[in-house]
C-alpha cells in the first residue's frame, strides 16, 4: 500500500523543547516538501528536497531545520527558536520537482504552550 | 517568494447553487495545479493545466488557465454537500516547487 504517512497525528510540546515531526514515503519519489498552514491560510513553503542530502530553505524556514538522509524520510525539526511553532504540518512528496503533482501526508498538528 | 492569490476566502452557498473561485498571479505561469482539502483532511490534487485558455472538466467542475497564463479559475456546477472544502491553487516559483494559493472555503448548506 503506497503513501506518506507522518507521526505523530497530534503533538504537544512545552515551549522551548525542540519537536521532530516524521515523514515517510514509500511512492519512490524524489522530491520532498515540508508545509505550514495556519487557519485562514494557505500552505506556507519550509524546507523542500530534490534528492537524498540536498535540501533548500522556503519561505518560512527560519527556526525551522530538516535532513534528507534517505530517499524515503524528510524529518524535520522544529526548534526553540521558532516563535509561533503552533501549526498544522503537511509533508507532501512528488516524483520530482514542479510540475509534477505532490502526494500529501495526513498531516501532524503540534501545539505547543 | 512569488505571489499567487485566491479569491473570495470563504464562500457559502445553498446545495445545488454553483461556485467559483479565482486564482490569480503576478507573473505568467507554466502551469497551475488545483488541489482540495477536505475538513480536518489534507490536500488532493485535483488537476493541472498547461496551456493557454485551456478548458478541463471533471464531471462538475470545470477548470480554466487565462489566455495570459496568469489567472484560473475552478468553477462547480450544482454543488453538492460533499464539495465542501477548501480550494487552493498552486503555481510553480523560480526553485522547482510550487507557492500554494490562500485557499476559497466552500461551505454548502443542505
Amino acid at each position: 500500500d503506497g503513501g506518506i504517512t507522518q507521526s505523530p497525528k497530534y503533538l504537544f510540546r512545552k515551549e522551548g523543547q525542540n519537536v521532530t515531526l516524521s515523514c515517510e514515503q514509500n511512492l519512490n519519489h524524489d522530491a520532498m516538501y515540508w508545509y505550514r498552514q495556519d487557519p485562514g491560510q494557505g500552505l506556507r513553503l519550509i524546507y523542500y528536497s530534490q534528492i537524498v542530502n540536498d535540501f533548500q530553505k522556503g519561505d518560512i524556514a527560519e527556526g525551522y531545520s530538516v535532513s534528507r538522509e534517505k530517499k524515503e524520510s524528510f524529518p524535520l525539526t522544529v526548534t526553540s527558536a521558532q516563535k509561533n511553532p503552533t501549526a498544522f504540518y503537511l509533508c507532501a512528496s512528488s516524483k520530482g520537482p514542479a510540475p509534477y503533482e505532490q502526494y500529501f501526508g495526513p498531516g501532524t498538528r503540534l501545539t505547543v504552550t | 517568494g512569488q505571489q499567487v492569490m485566491q479569491i473570495p476566502q470563504y464562500q457559502h452557498v445553498q446545495e445545488g447553487e454553483d461556485f467559483t473561485t479565482y486564482c490569480n498571479s503576478s507573473t505568467t505561469l507554466s502551469n497551475i495545479q488545483w488541489y482540495k482539502q477536505r475538513p480536518g483532511g489534507h490536500p488532493v490534487f485535483l488537476i493541472q493545466l498547461v496551456k493557454s485558455g485551456e478548458v478541463k472538466k471533471q464531471k462538475r467542475l470545470t477548470f480554466q488557465f487565462g489566455e495570459a497564463k496568469k489567472n484560473s479559475s475552478l468553477h462547480i456546477t450544482a454543488t453538492q454537500t460533499t464539495d465542501v472544502g477548501t480550494y487552493f491553487c498552486a503555481g510553480p516559483g523560480t526553485g522547482n516547487q510550487f507557492y500554494f494559493g490562500t485557499g476559497t472555503s466552500l461551505t454548502v448548506i443542505p
